[in-house]
């Protein structure tokens, strides 16, 4: 079966530092995409990793543990246009098999 | 374009109706996937093309969803007799390839509402 777990919900204070984490069980594996979502729009895409480690993007970071099934999503010094949605999804066969998405708000 | 564009934006249709959705992928892109998300659930994979080939609908939800892609670009996805359980935002996103490490480009997505 498919199972890819990630808080529902994260509240966290402008300036700071939040991780997102992120479990998985799947059958398949080729990837692990993180995209983040304003409601109401089109999930824009974050990061990918498909090795072990930590990929960097400025203030955004993404981390990898392939035989633990575990990656999280680090973002650093937080403006309040990150209140967003945030979507794990490991990339399968052709496909994105996501997670509910975790509700990050951003408080001043 | 620019971007992956998706029309209507809204649609409101009565139980019993049938409906249309389109998709214009980015220009060159070889794959085109459709998704369906539910209100505060992250997306689930319904169909995805290569080229007009459709390699996988094992989404699909019943056999009153269907999805084209006759000449290798703009797609349509039909839902035939909707039900209110179909009301959701059906995404569109389009990849340069298959291959693993190409990101795919969504679409703004249909929202469809079914009374």
């Amino acid at each position: 079966g498919q199972n890819i777990d990630q808080p529902t919900e994260m509240t966290a204070t402008e300036g700071a530092i939040v991780q997102i984490n992120c479990t998985y069980q799947t059958s398949g594996f080729n990837g692990l995409f993180w995209y983040q979502q304003h409601a109401g729009e089109a999930p824009t895409f974050l990061s990918y990793n498909v090795l072990d480690g930590l990929e960097e993007k400025g203030r955004f970071s993404s981390f990898l543990s392939r035989s633990k099934g575990y990656s999280y999503l680090l973002l650093k010094e937080l403006q309040m246009k990150d209140s967003a949605s945030y979507l794990c999804a490991v990339y399968q066969g052709g496909k994105l098999i996501f997670g509910q998405g975790t509700e990050l708000s951003v408080k001043p | 374009g620019a971007g992956v564009s998706q029309s209507p934006r809204y649609k409101v249709a009565k139980r019993g109706q049938d409906v249309a959705l389109r998709c214009d992928p980015i220009s060159g892109h070889v794959s085109l996937f459709w998704y369906q998300q539910a209100l505060g659930q992250g997306p689930e994979f319904l169909t995805y093309f290569q080229n007009e080939a459709q390699l996988d609908k094992s989404g699909l939800p019943s056999d009153r969803f269907f999805a084209e892609r006759p000449e290798g670009s703009v797609s349509t996805l039909k839902i035939q007799r909707t039900q209110q359980e179909d009301s959701a935002v059906y995404l569109c996103a389009s990849s340069l390839t298959l291959e693993t490490y190409n990101e795919q480009f969504f679409g703004p997505g249909t929202r469809l509402t079914v009374l």
